[in-house]
């Protein structure tokens, strides 16, 4: 169970693009199609952005998209917003015995 | 409106036990699985444990297996977590959390405040 590896940061100014990766092996991120990102604000709870690898919840932006190529997924935050800037977490399934594991974290900044 | 909210936590000293609770609200409980999620200050998420909606299937982190035991209660619409033998590494913010459908493995749609768990003499 070791966690799934994003970059410790990103940025990018407002209106412009991110792209947060997220890598780990076949027997996680490749092997299923259940990759979820969240976002998390300081002191608050994490927020379900991205399920099921590129599908978005009820009222998150569609600014917001999520991919995966082979044991990589990534989350890509268009049109960056101020309210934007936080921490991201991905997630992947990982078996049965509901496995699960989570990303290292991308802090993500507006300039 | 969904609502989890947990409780228990608290300070206790290495070697002792704790249980957490969380109570759930607002939908169909015995529908979904849940799970507990953990993050130790200043640091990332780690999936703790995780339940069925029947009970049936239950799953660990490595890091816990052996010393924490996740239950719940259908018919109170409550999920616990009963961590033995604590460690100053168990100290963290606990999150319950709910899976996003009635399929296990898609995510986590809805998360409580969390409640804090210090492991310190």
């Amino acid at each position: 169970q070791s966690a799934l590896t994003q970059p410790p940061s990103a940025s990018g100014s407002p209106g412009q693009s991110v792209t947060i990766s997220c890598t780990g092996t076949s027997s996680d991120v490749g092997g299923y199609n259940y990759v979820s990102w969240y976002q998390q604000h300081p002191g608050k709870a994490p927020k379900l952005m991205i399920y099921e690898v590129s599908k978005r919840p009820s009222g998150v932006p569609d600014r917001f998209s999520g991919s995966k190529s082979g044991n990589t997924a990534s989350l890509t935050v268009s049109g960056l917003q101020a309210e934007d800037e936080a921490d991201y977490y991905c997630s992947s399934y990982a078996g049965s015995n509901n496995l699960y594991v989570f990303g290292t974290g991308t802090k993500v900044t507006v300039l | 409106e969904v609502q989890l909210v947990e409780s228990g936590g608290g300070l206790v000293q290495p070697g002792r036990s704790l249980r957490l609770s969380c109570a759930a609200s607002g939908f169909t409980f015995d529908d979904y699985a849940m799970h507990w999620v953990r993050q130790a200050p200043g640091k990332g998420l780690e999936w703790v444990s995780g339940i069925s909606w029947n009970s049936g299937s239950i799953g660990y982190a490595d890091s816990v297996k052996g010393r924490f035991t996740i239950s719940r209660d259908n018919a109170k619409n409550s999920l616990y977590l009963q961590m033995n033998s604590l460690r100053a590494e168990d100290t963290a913010l606990y999150y319950c959390a709910k899976e996003a459908l009635m399929v296990q493995g898609v995510g986590f749609d809805y998360w409580g405040q969390g409640t804090l768990v210090t492991v310190s003499s």
